[in-house]
């Protein structure tokens, strides 16, 4: 099973940041929090990870609760093509496959 | 630099029959996993490797064997097809040691009659 609890679906305006929410309260001190996103059938897309410190990259930032219970996925300035759903997951880093949830399906509104 | 690819893209097979689903990638990556997808459904994962010649069983590995005769090639067969594993199959691949993210294919979109 996932150890992660996402929302079902969100809703988004176009341009306004995008925060998604996760929990992850069963999270072991070597697991990592990763984001993928898969738009519409497509392939599912890597966005960002992080262990502990907060994380910013070129397409979202990632959150971290000082207890690692939670973390948020920040999408900036949401556009229509971030429409998609956006998962959560958490491994150790590298050598354990990616275990999938049903994530949270994003709409962003024009 | 192609990434994952995934061959066939669509298939539509009759029950009973086999077919062998390949996945390849070019970045010299030690771990391959292959995943389906119902509709309406996260990715459930079927088997993995860790590396040429192993394979392991993920959460749903009944009816699929796979093999990792080549490093960069991962096969997904089914030996008699099902209705039940009509579904869309993603194949991914992630490195050693500090990893970026994995990279997966567009799928293989299997319908058995």
């Amino acid at each position: 099973d996932a150890k992660t609890t996402q929302p079902t679906s969100m809703d988004c305006a176009e341009g306004r940041a995008a925060n998604l929410p996760c929990n992850h309260s069963t999270i072991s001190g070597n697991e990592y929090v990763y984001w993928y996103r898969q738009i519409h059938s497509q392939g599912p897309q890597y966005i960002i990870h992080g262990l502990k410190n907060n994380e910013t990259n070129e397409m979202a930032s990632l959150i971290i609760t000082e207890d690692r219970k939670s973390s948020t996925l920040i999408l900036p300035h949401a556009t229509l093509r971030d429409t998609a759903v956006y998962y959560c997951i958490v491994r150790v880093s590298g050598n354990t496959p990616l275990v999938f949830g049903k994530g949270t399906r994003l709409s962003v509104i024009a | 630099n192609a990434g994952v690819t995934q061959t066939p893209k669509f298939r539509v097979l009759k029950t009973g029959q086999s077919m062998t689903l390949l996945c390849a990638q070019d970045m010299n990556h030690e771990y391959m996993y292959w995943y389906r997808q119902d509709p309406g459904m996260g990715l459930r994962l079927i088997h993995y490797s860790v590396g040429e010649g192993t394979t392991a069983k993920g959460e749903v590995p009944d009816g699929y064997n796979v093999s990792r005769l080549k490093k960069q090639n991962f096969l997904l067969g089914l030996e008699s097809a099902a209705p039940s594993q009509t579904s869309v199959y993603f194949c991914a691949s992630t490195r050693t040691g500090p990893d970026p993210g994995a990279f997966f294919g567009q799928g293989t979109r299997l319908t058995v009659v």
